[in-house]
């Protein structure tokens, strides 16, 4: 079964510092990857995904992600946050043939510190 | 374009009670997929219609069934209320073809059982 796994509940990161989300996925072969974000009381947005090609893929608001297959890791990152960009974040995988459930991590939530 | 919505933003139910709720995709998209995101629990698959038809359920009991009309759009309905039923439901939203691995995600209903 596919499962993904963000190790960090929390991350405080200052505004205008890096950031890098971790996000790790079990399954057989090469799945799609999501990253999406949940702003206080409102639903999911895609950030981004990755399906094949490029391993770095390029999303809104300045998010990029990186996949690694021989990590099983497709970490998002941005060089400089914004204190707009406190929410939770979540990545997901889905299986790249047959029923399209999305498997989510448990997320983690981003504070920005002033 | 305007993205998925879904009615009521939050509703307040009692035990034992039913409760009805309503998402509409996407114009052009095809795909429905229900979500549930509750306290501890995480973002867990509930119910996938695609034209017309549910093509896959999450692990929930029958008591939570929907369907989908013919312009799509789709209700999920929960029976029989319980508290820990308390949530935000998530719907989602993918086309037919062409971009079909992505779902996009609407604002959720937040249900409360008392």
């Amino acid at each position: 079964a596919q499962s993904v796994t963000q190790p960090d509940i929390h991350i405080t990161v200052s505004e205008g510092a890096s950031l890098e989300l971790r996000c790790n996925y079990s399954y057989g072969a090469t799945p799609y990857l999501f990253w999406y974000v949940q702003s206080p009381g409102q639903g999911l947005q895609l950030l981004l995904k990755y399906f094949s090609g490029d391993t770095l893929v390029q999303g809104i608001k300045g998010f990029e992600a990186e996949f690694k297959r021989s990590q099983s890791s497709f970490n998002l990152r941005k060089p400089s946050v914004h204190w707009s960009d406190a929410a939770e974040y979540f990545c997901a995988v889905r299986k790249n043939t047959g029923f399209q459930k999305l498997v989510f991590g448990t997320g983690t939530r981003l504070l920005v510190s002033p | 374009e305007a993205g998925v919505t879904q009615s009521p933003t939050h509703l307040i139910k009692t035990r034992g009670q039913q409760a009805t709720l309503r998402c509409s995709p996407i114009s052009g998209h095809t795909s429905v997929y229900w979500y549930q995101q509750a306290l501890g629990l995480g973002l867990q698959f509930l119910l996938w219609y695609d034209e017309g038809e549910e093509r896959n359920r999450g692990n929930f009991p029958p008591r939570f069934s929907g369907r989908q009309f013919p312009n799509y759009s789709s209700e999920l309905n929960v029976n029989a209320l319980e508290l820990e039923d308390s949530a935000l439901y998530l719907c989602a939203s993918s086309p037919a073809g062409r971009g079909k691995e992505t779902q996009y995600f609407g604002p959720g209903t937040r249900l409360l059982v008392l």
